[in-house]
């Protein structure tokens, strides 16, 4: 069975400072990984999708960058972090084999960002 | 672009019925998902329309009519441990596009 997996879970950074958030799957093979970011009380921003190493796309303008240096490895960086950034970062991945687009994501990451 | 409306809060008692109406209107469709979301963790999967008519799952039951944009999650026989958040989701191709969700919360 395929399995998704984040951390940190949470995670307190003051501003200006780096980030690295890191996702990877287990149980399956080329699988599309996104990221999104959930604000307080709000919908799912998608931020980054990947369809294959090293191939990203962006979705929104942002302090954010994505990178897959592996096939099962999806990860959320940043030089240097904004109070905005702060929220709930979710990794989430489909099977690219079919076109039915559930996704399957992971527990998340709580960002505040000081 | 994508917009996806839906209400913000409902409340309900338990045992009762709730219909959570989500009306889209997006540059791309090949499906309609709703996940649940309870505070703090992951969405998950719920319901999943892609042709028009409803869907039966349980306790819960989707509906979607392609031509008005439009869908609604039904939740029967409203449980404590429904409350949470319920998401809309419209596909185009490999993406999903949200809605901002729905708390419910349902009283004792």
């Amino acid at each position: 069975s395929q399995t998704i997996h984040q951390w940190p879970a949470t995670l307190v950074q003051p501003v200006g400072s780096p980030l690295s958030l890191e996702c990877t799957v287990e149980g399956t093979s080329n699988p599309n990984l996104y990221w999104y970011r959930q604000a307080a009380g709000r919908g799912l921003q998608l931020l980054f999708y990947s369809v294959g190493i090293g191939q990203i796309s962006s979705e929104v303008p942002q302090n954010l960058s994505a990178s897959r240096p592996q096939d099962r490895q999806f990860i959320l960086s940043s030089k240097k972090l904004l109070l905005s950034d702060s929220g709930f970062y979710l990794c989430a991945w489909r099977t690219a084999l079919i076109s039915y687009n559930e996704q399957f994501f992971g527990p998340g990451t709580r960002l505040t960002v000081l | 672009g994508q917009n996806i409306d839906q209400p913000t809060e409902m409340t309900a008692t338990e045992g009762a019925i709730v219909q959570i109406n989500c009306t889209y209107q997006t540059s791309g469709f090949n499906g309609l998902f709703w996940y649940q979301q309870h505070a703090g963790e992951a969405p998950t999967f719920l319901s999943y329309n892609v042709l028009d008519g409803l869907e039966e799952k349980g306790r819960f039951s989707s509906f979607l009519s392609r031509s008005k944009g439009y869908s609604y999650l039904l939740l029967k026989e409203l449980q404590m441990k429904d409350s949470a958040s319920y998401l809309c989701a419209v596909s185009n191709d490999y993406k999903l596009s949200f809605g901002a969700g729905t708390t419910v919360t349902v009283r004792a």
